[in-house]
Formats: C-alpha cells, structure tokens, sequence
C-alpha cells in the first residue's frame, strides 16, 4: 500500500460529459502529480501541484484542469470527454517537488462510452 | 523535444537467467533517473540515480547511470515469476519539474 488513495476506482460515462477524480497523497507528501496511461502512449505526465501551487505542467489538455486544496488533496477535473480519454489516470505524491520518488496511488479507470 | 527510449519493448525469459534492460535519454536540464515496476496497477518504485558510475542495489536488481552517454540499464540476477511486470524508466527535470517516463518494458518470466 503506498498510502495513495484515488477515487473512484473506475468511471463509466459518455462522451460530452464532466467528471472529477480524486486524490489523497500520502501523509506528509506535499507534491501532487497527476498522470494518464493508455495503451498507445504510456504514461504521460499531466500536472503537478506543490504545497496548493501549480508547479509544472505537462501534455494535459485545455478540457482538463486540476486544484490542490489546502489539505492537500488534488482533484483532475475532466470535461467534454471524448472516446479518446478512456485511459487509466494515476495521481502520485512525493515529499517534494525536486522529482523525488513518487508514490503512486492503483489509478481510476476511465471508459467514455 | 525530451524523450525517454526503452529497450527492450518486450522480453520473455526462463526462470534463472539474468536480464539487462536498458534505458536512453535525451532530456534537457536533467536532475535525475528514476526506474519503477508496474504489475498489475500502480507503478512502484526501485531506484533513483542522479550520479554516474554509482550502482545502486537491491537484493538482485541493480542499476546504474552513465550521464555521458545518456543512458541507464536495470539488472536483474535469477529471474523469477513474480518479476513479471512493466519495468518503467523515468527522467526528471530541474527547470520545470516534470517526469518524462519511457514506453516501458515488458518483462515475462516463465518456469
């Protein structure tokens, strides 16, 4: 158990609709990055969130944000979903932000239908 | 653009042998080299190397760094089943803070 927790485990919903995934780090971690992981691109880095700021940001789509609240949960907001974002996304936290191992959570499955 | 390469894609070997698995990087602002497992869900992590020439180690997987060449391999000694997983290597980057995985490869070990 890596002290991750994402929520939920799987998501089942249709193209056009919004969706909004979870994410608790492990106790103490501050950094929260968010990743996507599909068959034909592997895992690909979205965001990252350090302490409540945005910290760097990677591949991720204009429809997508993202918020690291004061208790340092994360939440990846995803909008106008399209077939093409049925992925696995995973969020992982580290202590800091200076890409220290990262801790992933078992990721939430996503099928657009 | 920044890219992490794999290679091999995929590997099938017996129980027993010693495979290598290598990674190549070209990345700007390197700040280090991150290799994890990924079975069935998330990815766990081995080793993190910033500094060239130094082996890290861990029962029989090992892995080191050459920042002159760009590359890293992961070794592991005496195969067995439960090493079957997606092994994933990652660069990390100072200036922006970002992880740049690569494919991953796909190590099978059958008895």
């Amino acid at each position: 158990d890596s002290g991750v927790t994402q929520t939920p485990k799987h998501l089942i919903t249709a193209t056009g609709q919004r969706v909004t995934l979870r994410c608790s780090p492990r106790s103490g971690d501050l950094s929260v990055y968010w990743y996507q992981q599909s068959l034909d691109q592997g895992l690909q880095f979205l965001i990252q969130y350090y302490n409540g700021e945005e910290r760097a940001k990677g591949n991720i789509l204009e429809r997508f944000s993202a918020q690291q609240f004061p208790d340092l949960h994360s939440e990846l907001n995803l909008s106008s979903l399209e077939l093409g974002d049925s992925a696995l996304y995973f969020c992982a936290s580290s202590d800091s932000y200076k890409n220290q191992p990262q801790h992933f959570g078992d990721g939430t499955r996503l099928s657009i239908l | 653009e920044d890219k992490v390469v794999q290679s091999p894609l995929s590997l099938v070997v017996h129980e027993g042998d010693t495979v290598t698995l290598n990674c190549s990087y070209e990345v700007t602002n390197f700040r280090s080299l991150l290799w994890y497992k990924q079975e069935k869900k998330a990815p766990t992590f081995l080793f993190m190397l910033t500094s060239s020439g130094i082996e890290k180690k861990s029962g029989r997987l090992s892995s080191i760094l050459d920042k002159k060449e760009l590359f890293s391999i992961l070794n592991i000694t005496a195969t067995q089943t439960g090493d079957s997983a997606v092994y994933l290597c990652a660069v990390g980057q100072t200036s922006y803070d970002k992880v740049i995985f690569g494919p991953g490869t796909s190590l099978s070990v059958i008895p």
